[in-house]
């Protein structure tokens, strides 16, 4: 039950996009076509925005797009915007459990 | 509106024990399988344990396996967490999630501190 290895710190300006990248193994990210998503901001709770690899739920904006090649899954935030700010975890269903990344710190310069 | 709200957190000492609870509101708890996700201070998400709808079925973070066990009343609409003999590093939020492959809500957390 390893983490999921994720860059520790992306960054871009406002209008720009970025990618963060998810790498985990054929047990987990790359044996199952379900990796999700999570932002969140400090002191708050994560919120889903994108599930079983390109899904996006009801509410989250077009801008967040998801992707999966092998054993890497990856995040796409376009048109990147201030609110956008915040940590990113991605996570992997790995058949008895489930296991999350070791998150990425989003800037928005 | 879907809420999850957790109760139960406060601080103990190593080798105690506590309990928590998330009681849900605004869907059908029973049909969705429910998780406990925590995050010590300063780090990243960790997931503990979920279980199925009929609670049937749990499975466990290896770091937890053999001191927490997760389980439910559907009756009760309620989901549970029982913590036995905590260490330092399970000093942590502790959220509990609904959600099957993915986590889609999120109560706002309980802290739990274990300290002598």
């Amino acid at each position: 039950q390893s983490a999921l290895t994720q860059p520790p710190s992306a960054s871009g300006s406002p209008g720009q996009s970025v990618t963060i990248s998810c790498t985990g193994t054929s047990s987990d990210v790359g044996g199952y076509n379900y990796v999700s998503w999570y932002q969140q901001h400090p002191g708050k709770a994560p919120k889903l925005m994108i599930y079983e690899v390109v899904k996006r739920p009801s509410g989250v904006p077009d801008r967040f797009s998801g992707s999966k090649s092998g054993n890497t899954a990856s995040l796409t935030v376009s048109g990147l915007q201030a609110e956008d700010e915040a940590d990113y975890y991605c996570s992997s269903f790995a058949g008895n459990n489930n296991v999350f990344g070791t998150g990425t710190k989003v800037t928005v310069l | 509106e879907v809420q999850l709200v957790e109760s139960g957190g406060g601080l103990v000492q190593p080798g105690e024990s506590l309990r928590l609870s998330c009681a849900p509101s605004g869907f059908t708890f029973t049909n969705y399988a429910m998780h406990w996700v925590r995050q010590a201070p300063g780090k990243g998400l960790e997931w503990v344990s979920g279980i199925s709808t009929s609670g049937g079925t749990a499975y466990y973070a290896d770091s937890v396996k053999g001191r927490f066990t997760i389980s439910r009343n559907n009756s009760m609409t309620t989901l549970f967490l029982q913590m036995n003999n905590l260490r330092a590093d399970d000093t942590a939020i502790y959220y509990c999630a609904r959600g099957t492959y993915s986590f889609g809500s999120w109560g706002q957390g309980a802290r739990v501190t274990v300290s002598s």
